[in-house]
């Protein structure tokens, strides 16, 4: 099965609502990172966790270790939200990444 | 600070013709990835560097794809003989070493083999 399981797929919002996704790991994830991919092509960093939140802005996002999850929450979504949104684990002592196969936002006015 | 470049940005093959991508990571990154994106799928390591050395190729088909990073900055990814299997995005991203292992992509280079 899938090492990092996103949740939603795909989602579409209205302008100003709120939306939460989902990583699911079944590795022992040290560190999460979360990306945006834009409509480009170009994966722009958004978030790199070890256990514990951070938030930047509209987003935050939530990593524990412990029960293997992370999440990204965005606040009043905007239309340049939209894109597709990764997040990939690293494990101890593996300085790689594994990524889920992304939720696809689009955001509608 | 110049980010992860890369080129070509986008390439068009016929199968079995060779092709080579090329990747400049940030300034003082020691540590290089490739990553082969499928279309609507995530990006999938291949191969990565620390300085020149390989530290894992596992995922690297060897029997047509090579990744090389002589002086332990640029890299360069060559498939010998393309597969219409092969049309992909290709990344790269660097990340320094010590404190976060944070990873920064490039823009990619999109393949399609017809």
């Amino acid at each position: 099965g899938d090492k990092v399981k996103q949740s939603p797929s795909a989602l579409s919002l209205q302008e100003g609502t709120n939306s939460a996704l989902r990583c699911n790991f079944s590795i022992a994830a040290t560190t999460v990172q979360w990306f945006l991919q834009n409509p480009r092509g170009s994966l722009i960093n958004l978030f790199y966790l070890v256990p514990g939140t951070k938030e930047n802005g509209r987003l935050k996002s939530a990593f524990d270790s412990k029960e293997s999850y992370s999440t990204l929450h965005i606040r009043d979504a905007q239309l340049e939200d939209s894109g597709t949104y990764f997040c990939a684990a690293e494990t101890e002592g593996a300085d790689r990444l594994t990524f889920g196969k992304g939720t696809q936002l689009i955001i509608q006015p | 600070e110049a980010g992860v470049t890369q080129s070509p940005r986008y390439a068009v093959l016929q199968e079995g013709q060779a092709v080579s991508f090329w990747c400049d990571p940030i300034s003082g990154h020691d540590t290089l990835y490739w990553y082969q994106q499928p279309r609507d799928q995530g990006p999938q390591l291949l191969v990565y560097f620390r300085d020149e050395a390989v530290i894992d190729n596992s995922q690297l088909p060897s029997d047509r794809f090579s990744a090389v990073r002589p002086k332990g900055t640029n890299s360069t990814l060559k498939i010998q003989s393309a597969k219409q299997g092969d049309t992909a995005t290709y990344l790269c991203a660097s990340s320094p070493l010590g404190g976060s292992y944070e990873q920064y992509f490039g823009p990619g280079t999109r393949l399609t083999v017809l």
